[in-house]
């Protein structure tokens, strides 16, 4: 079954720790994506990736750290100089201009 | 001058009527214009998408009118029903860039 997996589905953080969310795709698709969204707001961009072992940042990507080693592969985490981390977290792939994405993690800190 | 903004916030409709939501760009660049749809809880789904050499698209009931001397493009639902209500955004894109432009969605009722 073709997709995007996030993984966990809901996350908890104590302040100050580091915490990572998984994002795996099998599309083969080249680009990925991590948006932070927060209640009745729009999609922010975090970082993206055009290839493997490059990735740029996005419009909010202080606190935030990722890495591409693999195609299918694009993990962020949320490290604990981000200040107001508690959100919805969407990441997403693309091929020829067509996003997708995966059915998000919400992490909370407690 | 990368925004696209997105209007109404919210949309209330009775089922069976017809659901419109616009955005504008000022981009011209810009050359890639889909529609999500999103569920509570839920990540966006692609809903339809056009690009600017055409001035309409259509699939089912939905409906993208695009005015490209105007920098508009919208979304239209037709015979809406009570399993449309969401929240919808649409974006932009330049092919090549990877980056999407998002609008800051709208959030449609639709009352049975």
């Amino acid at each position: 079954d073709g997709g995007i997996t996030q993984s966990p589905k809901y996350l908890f953080r104590k302040e100050g720790q580091n915490v990572t969310l998984s994002c795996e795709q099998n599309l083969n698709h080249d680009a990925m994506y991590w948006y932070r969204q927060d209640p009745g707001q729009g999609l922010r961009l975090i970082y993206y990736s055009q290839i493997v072992n490059d990735f740029q940042k996005g419009d909010i990507a202080e606190g935030y750290s990722v890495s591409r080693e693999k195609k299918e592969s694009f993990p962020l985490t949320v490290t604990s100089a981000q200040k107001n981390p508690t959100a919805f977290y969407l990441c997403a792939s693309s091929k020829a201009s067509r996003a997708f994405f995966g059915q998000g993690t919400r992490l909370t800190v407690v | 001058q990368q925004q696209v903004k997105q209007s109404p916030q919210s949309l209330i409709v009775q089922k069976g009527g017809i659901s419109i939501i616009n955005c504008a760009y000022e981009n011209t660049a810009f050359d890639y214009f889909p529609w999500y749809q999103q569920f509570p809880g839920k990540g966006p789904a692609l809903l339809i998408a056009i690009r600017p050499d055409v001035s309409e698209k259509k699939e089912g009931r939905f409906t993208i009118s695009f005015n490209k001397s105007a920098k508009q493009f919208s979304l239209h639902i037709m015979d809406s029903q009570p399993g449309d209500s969401a929240t919808y955004f649409c974006a932009a894109c330049t092919s090549g860039t990877y980056k999407y432009i998002f609008g800051t969605g709208t959030r449609l009722k639709v009352l049975a």
